[in-house]
């Protein structure tokens, strides 16, 4: 079974300042990550994803987020934030295992409040 | 691409009363999810459609929750006598294909039994 971590439940902090928002996963197979963003009254919405390849991914929005396998973590971080980052991040995992009919479903973190203030 | 849409956005029932919520994901989507979010967590998977046909079941679906994709496009989901513990925002997502591609998600159902 896989599990995801966000140790943080809340994270302030002022608007230019850097932030990283922490994410570790367990699996006892090879995962897929995503990171989602959720604004206040709205769905879930992809930020960025790990596949394969360069083990640093990023969004169009300035944020990025690294892959470590052995510390099994992909952290998020944004150099310098804005108002408008102001949400709830998900970090969440799906299996790459090809079974027939596999859903790829994902496990979700609890998720972490960034507020940006001014 | 109008993106996935559920309705209806909010839903206030009685306990015991029945509930069905709907749920049109992207057209060219084959692949369909639903997922229940409560207070101060993330979301939880309940079931996956490939087409017509469910092909996953979260334990978290109880024998009072059923989902149906009847022509492989839309999908609604319904629950039965409907308790306290029952409320939650319900999230429908759709997804193209295989291969980590992410899902699409609507804005989703927020149900109150009250």
């Amino acid at each position: 079974a896989q599990s995801v971590t966000q140790l943080d439940s809340q994270v302030p902090v002022f608007e230019e300042a850097p932030v990283e928002l922490r994410c570790n996963y367990s699996s006892s197979v090879s995962v897929y990550l995503f990171w989602y963003v959720q604004y206040p009254n709205q769905g879930l919405q992809l930020l960025l994803k790990y596949l394969s390849g360069s083990t640093l991914v990023e969004s169009i929005n300035g944020f990025e987020a690294e892959f470590n396998k052995s510390q099994t973590s992909f952290h998020l971080r944004k150099p310098s934030v804005h108002i408008s980052d102001t949400a709830e991040y998900f970090c969440a995992v799906s299996d790459r295992k090809e079974t027939q009919g596999g859903s790829e479903k994902l496990v979700f973190g609890k998720g972490t409040k960034l507020t940006v203030n001014p | 691409d109008t993106g996935v849409s559920q309705n209806p956005r909010h839903k206030i029932t009685k306990r015991g009363q029945n509930v069905t919520f709907r749920c049109d994901p992207i057209s060219e989507h084959n692949r369909l999810y639903w997922y229940r979010q409560t207070l101060g967590q993330g979301p939880e998977f309940l079931t996956y459609f490939q087409n017509e046909a469910q092909l996953e079941k979260s334990r978290l679906l109880s024998d009072r929750f059923s989902a149906e994709r009847p022509k492989g496009s839309f999908s609604t989901l319904e629950i039965q006598r409907t308790e306290q513990g029952d409320s939650a925002m319900y999230l429908c997502a759709s997804s193209p294909r295989r291969g980590g591609h992410g899902y699409t998600f609507g804005s989703g159902t927020r149900l109150t039994v009250v």
